[in-house]
């Protein structure tokens, strides 16, 4: 069980608008603690997207955007492309526990 | 360019122990904190340790603490993960990680190629 949830899976038809959430509690977003958002491809390494809540780092289209309140952060994709079929992770950092933690993933499909 | 180079992984047996290493090279290695994340098969990604970038102060996850040593040599840019008495739930692909910024738990932007560690009799 991950300290922050994710859903399992997201699936959208191209050139759709989909969101990943990411819900947290006091300890970890809700305390006020960045998220960030990584593109993971099969059989390849994570790919940062979206780092301190909203902000996309060099070369990561416009198309992803971050957001955050209260407990939850979410991810944002417009204009779906086949592409970006791939598996989705939030992080934070948790006070509780004294460390980063991962959500547990999204598979987003593109239909 | 900026670059994580892992190496060190392979198949150990259970309660045995391994060093993994990471190279680094493209920006300055002893400004940076940095991180070691995992990812068992078919799973999600999972914060091992972290480390500040002078090697001053250390993190862990719970599942390793007390079993895992984090260390740098900063002198030759390399990061290191000491694991000692391994179970079979520490199989994964091992990623070491460097932070978009001065604190470990910060967003990575830069990640190694992965190293696999297999514990298993």
């Amino acid at each position: 069980q991950s300290v922050l949830t994710q859903p399992p899976s997201v699936s959208g038809a191209p050139g759709q608008r989909v969101t990943i959430s990411c819900t947290g509690s006091s300890s970890n977003i809700g305390a006020g603690y960045d998220v960030h958002w990584y593109q993971q491809l099969p059989g390849t390494a994570p790919k940062l997207l979206i780092y301190r809540n909203n902000n996309r780092p060099s070369g990561v289209p416009d198309r992803f955007s971050g957001s955050k309140s209260g407990t939850s952060a979410s991810l944002a994709i417009t204009g779906l492309q086949a592409e970006d079929e791939a598996d989705y992770y939030c992080q934070s950092y948790d006070s509780r526990l004294s460390g980063s933690v991962f959500g547990g993933g999204t598979k987003l499909t593109v239909l | 360019e900026v670059q994580l180079l892992e190496s060190g992984g392979g198949l150990v047996q259970p309660g045995g122990s391994l060093r993994l290493s990471c190279v680094a090279s493209g920006f300055s290695f002893s400004s940076s904190a940095m991180s070691w994340v995992r990812q068992a098969p078919g799973k999600g990604l999972e914060w091992v340790s972290g480390i500040s970038g002078s090697g001053g102060f250390t993190y862990y996850a719970d599942s390793v603490k007390g079993r895992f040593l984090i260390s740098r040599d900063n002198s030759k840019n390399t990061l290191y993960l000491q694991m000692n008495s391994l179970r079979a739930e520490d199989t994964a692909v091992y990623y070491c990680a460097k932070p978009l910024g001065s604190e470990y738990y910060y967003g990575m932007d830069v990640w190694g190629q992965g190293t696999t560690v297999t514990v298993s009799s």
